[in-house]
């Protein structure tokens, strides 16, 4: 049972523009949700993350936003920069538990074409 | 500080050979985690370990062995090689398992392959 899912294994867009990464959920005891990016033959680093107390978060070109009642997060980069091609994973985790107990959705490829 | 460290790079093993993939680091971390990723699945939290002396099972545990003596080492033991653990392992670390808020720092990874 996959509990944090991400429906698109890639995302081509051009540079300047925006990209929107999506990511859906099921189980309703995640509080806190966090995005990590990839580039190949490294480890994942942490990007940007959100309570669910709050349905917008913002660091630079990134945002993060959660939709609790359709359980449903998204990461907007603006501009994408060519920089930005690598893995994102949107990764969740619920109180209550060991609190770096991550579920991890299956990745996006995203590809920012100069 | 040279923060999450995994030894081996890469490693070819045939079935049931053993061994152990080394993760160190050197943040004074309490809380240490061991992932696999594989495609399609994204990373899959197989052990982690609040402190020294604490471990405990996570979503894909199976086959796997670990134990943490000290807060720098946690080291990851296959106890008797599968194809199906041919995969690409991540040991993290963060300051504590109790604040959720706290980010995870990953280590380079180990490319595992067996045969």
């Amino acid at each position: 049972d996959q509990q944090v899912k991400q429906n698109s294994p890639s995302l081509s867009v051009q540079e300047g523009r925006i990209s929107i990464l999506n990511c859906d959920y099921t189980n309703s005891m995640f509080d806190y949700f966090l995005w990590y990016k990839k580039y190949p033959a490294e480890g994942p680093t942490f990007l940007i993350s959100i309570s669910s107390i709050k349905d917008k978060n913002e660091d630079g070109r990134f945002t993060v936003f959660l939709n609790k009642s359709a359980k449903h997060l998204s990461l907007h980069i603006v501009p994408s920069q060519p920089g930005d091609s690598a893995v994102y994973f949107c990764a969740a985790s619920a109180w209550g538990t060991s609190g770096s107990r991550l579920t991890f959705g299956e990745g996006t490829q995203l590809t920012v074409n100069p | 500080n040279a923060g999450v460290t995994q030894t081996p790079k890469f490693q070819v093993l045939k079935t049931g050979q053993s061994m152990t993939l080394q993760c160190a680091q050197d943040m004074n971390h309490e809380y240490m985690s061991w992932y696999r990723q594989d495609p399609g699945m994204g990373l899959r939290l197989i052990h982690y370990s609040v402190g020294a002396g604490i471990t405990d099972q996570g979503e894909v545990p199976n086959g796997y062995n670990v134990s943490r003596s000290t807060t720098e080492d946690f080291p990851l033991r296959l106890l008797s090689a599968a194809p199906s653990q041919t995969s690409v392992y991540f040991c993290a670390s963060s300051y504590s398992g109790s604040g959720y808020q706290e980010t995870q720092y990953f280590g380079p990874g180990t490319r595992l392959l067996v045969l």
